[in-house]
């Protein structure tokens, strides 16, 4: 059974601070994704990263996938209330396996 | 806005009733997945639908079953509702593509077992 761990579980920093949040696995993915959800609405996808130990900046967003495809993190710099939310990591294989979450609030 | 929809919002069920879930994916997207997701937890996939036949199955039991229709709208149904069956549903349409695939989730419906 392939699963994902996410840390912290939960994350409240003041506006203007940076964070960095993990996502890690045991099992090798094809490509990983990164959602973020808000309250009553359904996860939105951020970036997919494919290739180990690929980068990609998505305004002051900026997301790392392994060298062994295994884990990611999630940068924010300068983080802004309208951050505020779920962060979900995907597993892409056959199907896609989600991790549980870090849940961050922003605080103005 | 992700153009996908899902009917009821919200719905409140008793113990070993049938409940009806409804998705209208995006128009083109040929496949829809269905995922639980309890509170406090990340969506756990239910199965996946692909030219309106099932294509993967998750780690859930007979009685959570679905349907794809062609015009792009989907059903997932669950008997004999059980009160650990309360999460919130989500379907998910995409177009399979070479790496990356893409979902669009729609809002979800939230169900209540009591």
């Amino acid at each position: 059974t392939q699963l994902l761990e996410q840390s912290p579980q939960f994350l409240s920093i003041q506006e203007g601070e940076n964070l960095t949040v993990y996502c890690n696995s045991s099992s090798v993915f094809s490509s990983l994704q990164w959602y973020r959800q808000e309250p009553g609405e359904g996860p939105v996808l951020l970036v997919t990263v494919v290739t180990g130990g690929e980068v990609k900046k998505l305004k002051r967003l900026t997301f790392q996938f392994g060298d062994a495809r295994k884990d990611s993190s999630l940068h924010i710099t300068a983080a802004q209330p309208g951050d505020t939310g779920l962060y979900l990591c995907a597993g892409v294989d056959q199907n896609f396996v989600f991790g549980p979450g870090t849940r961050l609030s922003v605080l103005p | 806005e992700t153009g996908v929809t899902q009917s009821p919002t919200h719905l409140i069920k008793t113990r070993g009733q049938q409940v009806t879930l409804r998705c209208s994916s995006q128009s083109g997207h040929n496949t829809v997945s269905w995922y639980q997701q309890a509170l406090g937890q990340g969506p756990q996939f239910i199965f996946q639908y692909y030219r309106e036949e099932e294509n993967g199955r998750g780690n859930f039991p007979p009685r959570f079953s679905g349907l794809q229709f062609p015009n792009y709208s989907s059903e997932l149904n669950v008997n004999a509702l059980e009160l650990d069956d309360s999460a919130l549903y989500l379907c998910a349409s995409s177009y399979p593509g070479t790496g990356g695939e893409t979902q669009y989730f729609g809002p979800g419906t939230r169900l209540l077992v009591l």
